[in-house]
């Protein structure tokens, strides 16, 4: 059974570091990776894909990595913000485009 | 990206009674999903809605307790039926849009709808 583990639990950071927040998963067939965004009583933006056979997306401020064979991904975030501030899940997507979720780090960008 | 949405946003029940969601999205999608997510916690699937069929439900979630319909390919609804506190959560659409391979199927969310059972 596909298990999904996201560190730290919670951040917070002074505006302007840079960042990253892990995920690892224990089942490597996986056909992508995807970080979504949650904002407090909302749904969730989708932030970046990575398609299993890729390494790396990026957009804007945000880089995403995949290393599938060892089951980890990390989320980079360059010069935070505070309306960074949310909750970012990482989910893998199985047989059937299934997402599995990781448990979420809580961010909190500090002005 | 597709632009889904959710009714009600938000809803105040009693305990024994039923509570349909429903979930619009702006263009045919292959796959719609139901998740929910619990006070504090992540999301868990609770099934894949199939366009014609019955849906196929992850293992703890049963057909009686949350009946789901699919009639077109752009629609979708979930019932949670004979409500207890515990079923008290956001409850959240998914879709991934038509064109695109399996790899590369990024999933879409609507804005949830919170539950709150007294």
């Amino acid at each position: 059974k596909q298990e999904v583990t996201q560190i730290p639990a919670a951040l917070s950071v002074p505006e302007g570091e840079n960042l990253v927040l892990n995920c690892s998963f224990t089942d490597s067939a996986i056909y992508n990776l995807q970080w979504f965004r949650q904002d407090p009583g909302k749904g969730l933006t989708s932030l970046l894909l990575i398609q299993s056979s890729q390494r790396e997306q990026t957009s804007g401020r945000l880089n995403a990595s995949l290393d599938k064979s060892s089951g980890r991904s990390t989320l980079y975030i360059a010069a935070s913000q505070p309306g960074d501030s949310a909750t970012y899940l990482c989910a893998v997507s199985q047989y059937g485009n299934k997402l599995v979720f990781g448990a979420g780090t809580i961010l909190r960008v500090k002005s | 990206s597709a632009v889904i949405s959710q009714k009600p946003s938000r809803d105040i029940c009693q305990r024994g009674t039923s509570l349909t969601i429903q979930c619009q999205v702006d263009s045919q999608v292959t796959m719609m999903f139901w998740y929910r997510q619990q006070p504090g916690q992540s999301l868990t699937l609770i099934a894949t809605a199939n366009q014609g069929s019955e849906a196929t439900y992850e293992s703890g979630f049963v057909i009686d307790k949350f009946p789901i319909s699919r009639p077109n390919l752009t629609f979708s609804t979930l019932t949670v039926s004979n409500m207890s506190p515990e079923d008290s959560s956001i409850y959240l659409c998914s879709v991934t849009p038509s064109d695109r391979s399996v790899s590369y199927n990024e999933q879409f969310f609507g804005p949830g709808t919170r539950l709150t059972v007294l």
